[in-house]
């Protein structure tokens, strides 16, 4: 079946550095893969995306990294603010639905 | 930008009884969908629709139906709430074909006691 994971439940990091946030997924002919943000008390906010067709993708502060060989996504956020402290889904789809990971809960320390 | 409006943020149910959740979105998009989020289950989808009073079953449908009558609206209907169903509720929206993001409410969050 399908599923769509993120390596690590939390990530705490320092305000300034890097952010990496991971995301594996098992679906082989997913063409569509999103991140999205989620703070507190609201719904999730469309960061970023990228298709199959393209292994790297470039937005404000943000980077998305597909690696198709190993079924593997990537957010990569520069210098983390404490604006950024807040829950990453990635989410992949095949066709019209999108199936979402659990989510990692980012908190950037001061 | 994108609004998708859920007319209440939180809700207090008793069991048994039906509750009407609602959704409007105001950039005339086509598809609209129904997704249930828990604690370690991430966003699960319940319905969806293509269109006016089209409707299509997500992955979890059971003990729920959906309206739609208008493009901006979409309701989700729980004929009768049972506890299982406490949960936050997030209604999204997008443009019509495959590969477009979803911009989503900020949810409700419904009590079944």
């Amino acid at each position: 079946g399908e599923s769509v994971g993120l390596h690590l439940p939390t990530l705490s990091v320092q305000e300034g550095d890097n952010s990496i946030i991971n995301c594996a997924y098992s679906n082989s002919a997913s063409d569509y893969f999103i991140w999205y943000k989620q703070e507190s008390g609201k719904g999730p906010q469309f960061i970023i995306d990228i298709r199959s067709n393209m292994d790297k993708r470039q937005g404000q502060r943000v980077t998305v990294l597909l690696n198709k060989t190993v079924k593997h996504l990537s957010l990569q956020i520069a210098a983390t603010q404490p604006g950024d402290s807040a829950v990453y889904f990635c989410a992949e789809s095949d066709d019209y639905k999108l199936s979402f990971g659990a989510g990692t809960t980012v908190t950037v320390r001061a | 930008d994108v609004k998708v409006t859920q007319s209440s943020r939180y809700l207090v149910k008793r069991t048994g009884e039906k509750v009407f959740l609602e959704c409007v979105q105001d950039m005339d998009h086509e598809n609209m969908f129904w997704y249930r989020q828990d604690p370690g289950l991430g966003l699960r989808l319940i319905y969806f629709s293509y269109d006016v009073k089209m409707k299509e079953k997500g992955d979890i449908p059971e003990g729920y139906s959906v309206s739609r009558e208008k493009k901006e609206r979409f309701s989700l209907i729980l004929e009768s709430a049972s506890t299982n169903q406490t949960s936050m509720y997030l209604c999204a929206s997008s443009i019509q074909g495959d590969n477009s993001p979803l911009h989503f409410g900020n949810g409700t969050r419904l009590t079944v006691t």
